[in-house]
């Protein structure tokens, strides 16, 4: 079956600019997940949806950070005035469920360059 | 919160045998192990949960220690397939909300 799907793939935008990332989560999964993932680096935990509701917004870096999801199936991240240090690749999971005992399903990535 | 994996890389030769470990400061409810090759997504390799049970997709076999709160991901007779970052996932809060290590880089051989 289908996959985690994200668009775009690569995202280039000058310094200051909104951009949206979108993903499709697997079909049936009622758990979303952002990460970001710097050159060389970790997953770092952004935000996570339990149908269309964000009990934890912990992990947005900055308040120029927001997420949606939109009946209970995509989503989209949203980053305004980007900045620099913003470059990352931004990875989607969805699993069935939030127990812990779910795995997580990653979709390909959105690589964002703000120059 | 974020686990500390070792060792930072490894270099082995096809057939030989590596144990990379995950250590959190926290306790914690399961751990997730995923492998990553460059240029490509994360993909599952196994679940460890709290009370001994597992569940994972490959011949990978792995430990989790809740009392040290530490997990151990074992290659045996390695592959070149082996070959990529792993990285694990802590979930200490019960609810699937996974803290990252850095990753070990795995590099197997001819």
């Amino acid at each position: 079956g289908a996959g985690v799907s994200q668009s775009p793939s690569n995202k280039v935008t000058e310094k200051g600019k909104d951009v949206e990332l979108r993903c499709d989560p697997i079909s049936g999964h009622t758990a979303l997940y952002w990460y970001r993932q710097s050159l060389g680096q970790g997953l770092e935990f952004l935000i996570y949806f339990q149908g269309n509701s964000a009990p934890d917004k912990s992990g947005l870096p900055s308040d120029r950070f927001s997420a949606e999801r939109t009946g209970g199936s995509v989503s989209t991240l949203t980053i305004q005035r980007t900045q620099q240090e913003d470059s990352a690749v931004y990875l989607c999971a969805s699993s069935l469920g939030l127990a812990e005992s779910y795995e997580q399903y990653f979709g390909p990535g959105t690589r964002l360059t703000v120059t | 919160q974020q686990p500390v994996q070792s060792p930072q890389a490894v270099i082995l030769r096809e057939g030989e045998d590596a144990v990379i470990n995950c250590s959190s400061s926290k306790a914690l409810y399961s751990v997730h192990w995923y492998r990553q090759k460059h240029g490509e997504a994360p993909v599952f390799l196994m679940i460890l949960l709290k009370g001994g049970e597992q569940k994972g997709h490959e011949k990978i076999s792995a430990s989790f220690n809740e009392k040290k709160q530490q997990s151990s991901l074992y290659l045996t007779a390695s592959q070149l397939s082996y070959s990529g970052t792993y990285f694990c996932g802590t979930d200490s809060y019960g609810n699937n909300r996974l803290a990252f290590g850095r990753g070990n880089q795995v590099v197997v051989i001819p």
